[in-house]
Parts: structure tokens; sequence; C-alpha cells
């Protein structure tokens, strides 16, 4: 069974620091989706990582793929308020489109 | 470009009702997912519906059941209620299965069981 871990599970950063969110997970897979989700809201896509290598990056926030490792990071940079929110990462064990297996999601809460 | 959407918003039901929510796909998709999410919790896989058939399931009871219409809207049907499935119920849509893109999540609806 696939298993997908994000750690930590909460964060409090100061704003203009920067940091580092790890997913881990157990099979082998090289599709990996990034979500952010605000307090009682839907799921907002960030990224998708579909190769091992993969690199991809808007504004403040980049997230990468190493697919020999089973570990994906999503790094903030100079951390603003607006970047508050829970962080998911997802993982496609099958060839696209199918079943999404999420991690645990990391909570994030920027401090002025 | 209308995204996904779900009706309705918000849902309280008593234990052991029925209860039926809705999905409509982003223009575009064909494929539907549904997904709940308990409190504090990430999203959890139901099934997913494609050209009008159930396509995978996870791991939940046969009180949850789907559908999906020609217009690739999609339905997801709890019977026999329980306090346990109270959570944000979450549609997504994407392309056909093994296209190379994101799931596009709805806005969900949240379900309480009393």
């Amino acid at each position: 069974e696939l298993k997908v871990e994000q750690n930590p599970l909460f964060l409090s950063m100061q704003e203009g620091k920067n940091y580092t969110i790890y997913c881990n997970y157990s099979t082998t897979s090289d599709r990996l989706y990034w979500y952010r989700q605000d307090p009682g809201k839907s799921l907002e896509s960030l990224f998708v990582l579909l190769s091992n290598g993969a690199v991809k990056q808007e504004g403040r926030l980049m997230a990468s793929l190493d697919t020999k490792a089973r570990l994906s990071t999503l790094h903030i940079t100079a951390a603003v308020h607006d970047l508050s929110a829970t962080y998911f990462c997802a993982v496609d064990k099958n060839f696209g489109n199918e079943k999404l297996t999420f991690g645990t999601g990391t909570r994030l809460t920027i401090i002025p | 470009d209308a995204g996904v959407t779900q009706s309705p918003t918000h849902l309280i039901k008593t234990r052991g009702q029925q209860v039926t929510l809705r999905c409509s796909p982003k223009s575009g998709h064909d494929t539907v997912s549904w997904y709940q999410q308990a409190l504090g919790q990430g999203p959890q896989f139901i099934f997913q519906y494609y050209e009008e058939e159930e396509r995978q399931r996870g791991n939940f009871p046969d009180r949850f059941s789907g559908h999906q219409f020609p217009n690739y809207s999609s339905e997801l049907n709890v019977n026999a209620l329980l306090l346990g499935d109270s959570a944000l119920y979450l549609c997504a849509s994407s392309g056909t299965p093994g296209s190379q893109e994101t799931q596009y999540f709805g806005p969900g609806t949240r379900l309480l069981v009393l």
C-alpha cells in the first residue's frame, strides 16, 4: 500500500526566512503533485512533477522531485504572510490521472 | 471558463439518512474523481468515473456509490449515513486517464451528520 508522509506537520516561520517541506513516498512513482489549501477552502494546484529531477518554480515556491530517493521537496524563499496555508503533496502511483494518495499535509504559518 | 462546480455547498443530515452530492467537471474534462477529507486530514480517494463507468475505487464501503452522466457530470451517493461520514467531499476533474495534467478540485460539499 502506498504511503505518503510529509514533514514537518506544522511549521511556523518568520517572514523573510527560507524553509523546506519534505514529502516521502513508499513505492515507485514518477508523478507527484503539490496542492495548497486555505482554511475551509478547496485544493489549489501548485505544481505537477512528472519525471526524476523535475524542478518547477512559481514565485517564492520551488518544487523538486527525486524519484530514486522517493522524495519531493517544496522550498519556500523569503516567506510572506500570504503563503500561510496547508500544503499537501500527492502521489499518482499509476499512469496519470488516477487515484491520488495524499500526504498528511503541512500547516504553514508565516509570522510577521 | 467555469471550473469544477459542486452542489450543495453545505448539508446537514442525521444518521441513517441518504445523501446525494453533485459535481460538474471543468470544461474539456471527462474524468471525475471523488475524495473525502476529514477535518485535519488529507483527502482520501473514494472512486473515479470515466466514460460513465467506475474505473477505480478506494477503501470505502458499498454505502458509497456514484454515477457519471453523458455530459460528464457526476453524483456521489452515500446511504445509511454514519457520524464518521462527516467531512468535506471534494470532486476533482481531469482529462482522459493517462494524460499529463493535474486534477482540478471543486469547492467541496461540507457534510455534517448528526
